[in-house]
């Protein structure tokens, strides 16, 4: 089983369609839990971190589930510059210190 | 100020060059990181220093050696490399190392090598 496992994708969706990401974890001591978005060629980017109260920044929407271990992303009234691959990323104990783990990432495509 | 700075962009070396990647950040970071991500790949993590020491080697082959010469800095000394170490190279920096940090990537160093 993957440490973090998202949504294969792509996913292939309208200008305004609303979409959602999920993504699972397999440490139930991580500390702490990310959305990064990825352009083509490009470094990931922090979007958003993510908390068990939910959060929202401005179309973005982050819940996590620490008792499922699972962590979503929902994009109400995609852009057509929100296409980017969008990475599930976990920050689990490692010996002494801690790493991050990526899922293998969702790409979104919005399509005008 | 969130910048992490990385040079060269890109690097075309053969396999019997030496060659550096580096890394700066002003963030007043203490932990720095290096990753190699491939293709339609998440980045893979190589190294981890914090407070300049190196914590975390992640079974790198000894032709990747990183050196953190103070806390703003960072390089990865390449040496001998094979063509399957082409990759996007990547620089991050956080806090402290710890679990509630955030890392924030760099633009990257393109390596192709011949």
């Amino acid at each position: 089983r993957k440490e973090v496992e998202q949504d294969p994708g792509p996913f292939n969706v309208p200008e305004g369609a609303t979409v959602a990401f999920n993504c699972t974890y397999s440490n139930s001591a991580s500390q702490s839990f990310f959305w990064y978005r990825q352009d083509c060629r490009k470094e990931p980017k922090l979007l958003m971190s993510v908390y068990s109260s939910g959060n929202e920044d401005g179309s973005f929407t982050a819940q996590l589930n620490r008792a499922s271990q699972y962590i979503s992303l929902l994009i109400r009234d995609s852009k057509l510059s929100d296409s980017a691959t969008y990475l599930c990323v976990v920050n689990m104990p490692l010996a002494s210190s801690y790493k991050l783990i990526f899922g293998s990432g969702t790409r979104l495509l919005v399509r005008p | 100020d969130t910048e992490v700075t990385q040079t060269p962009k890109h690097l075309v070396m053969g396999m019997t060059n030496k060659k550096s990647l580096k890394c700066e950040q002003h963030m007043g970071h203490r932990a720095m990181y290096w990753y190699k991500q491939k293709a339609k790949k998440p980045p893979e993590l190589m190294f981890v220093y914090s407070y300049e020491k190196l914590s975390i080697n992640e079974s790198v082959p000894s032709r990747f050696s990183p050196e953190c010469p103070n806390s703003s800095l960072l390089n990865l000394h390449l040496h001998a490399l094979q063509p399957e170490d082409s990759a996007l190279y990547l620089c991050a920096s956080s806090h402290t190392g710890g679990g509630a940090d955030t890392q924030y990537f760099g633009p990257g160093t393109r390596l192709t090598v011949l």
